[in-house]
């Protein structure tokens, strides 16, 4: 089945060191988001890329990186994690265009010590 | 940022009962979506409703939007236990189709 995917789960990382989580598509989208969620909170946009193009969240801390080395793979990369990083990172995709639709991954829960 | 509010915060109802969550957005928009999030996992889209529309119904979902309140409602009828989630409406903005959402409703359908 055609999916979003999101590696790993669950990542554990120490205050400080950087971290890089994944998205992978099977969809062939041409738009990856990265969404950042906080407990009991709604998800909040960070950026996303439309084809090559990287868009960045006014709000966004500089901490916060992507890469999309082709359609099916997006990173977040977080260059020194805080206490206040930790949060589920939600990657989705839409087809762009006239629709409208995101499809999410499951969410890579990351814990800061 | 956060787009409105969504009201009420928690919801709980009995299975086979009725669940209504209203949402409220700040800006002009084009459509309104619907997601469903089950406890720990990414969304699912449940229903868009377009700004010409008033009432759109899908399976046991029903959604309304008043673009003159700027507010929009989603009805789940006959509830059941897997419908236990949270509920967040979202608007959309920008030619990436960016989804702002609001602060979500969480819904526990009781067996």
């Amino acid at each position: 089945d055609a999916m979003v995917i999101q590696n790993p789960r669950y990542q554990v990382t120490q205050f400080g060191k950087p971290v890089t989580l994944s998205c992978s598509q099977t969809l062939n989208h041409n738009v990856m988001y990265w969404y950042q969620q906080k407990s009991s909170q709604a998800p909040k946009l960070l950026f996303h890329y439309y084809d090559k193009d990287f868009n960045n969240e006014a709000d966004t801390p500089d901490n916060f990186q992507s890469r999309r080395p082709n359609t099916s793979f997006c990173f977040l990369d977080i260059r020194s994690p805080g206490l206040g990083d930790a949060a589920m990172y939600l990657c989705a995709t839409s087809t762009g265009g006239s629709s409208y639709e995101q499809y999410f991954g499951p969410g890579t829960r990351l814990t800061v010590t | 940022s956060q787009q409105g509010e969504e009201d009420p915060q928690a919801l709980s109802i009995q299975e086979g009962e009725n669940a209504t969550m209203n949402c409220s957005y700040k800006t002009s928009i084009n459509n309104l979506q619907w997601y469903r999030q089950n406890s720990g996992r990414g969304l699912v889209h449940l229903i868009l409703i377009r700004s010409n529309e008033r009432e759109k119904h899908s399976g046991r979902l029903r959604v309304t939007l008043d673009t003159s309140k700027k507010s929009s409602s989603l009805l789940i009828t006959a509830s059941r236990a897997a419908d236990t989630a949270s509920y967040f409406c979202a608007t959309v903005s920008g030619s990436a189709r960016q989804l702002t959402f609001g602060s979500g409703t969480q819904l526990t359908v009781l067996p």
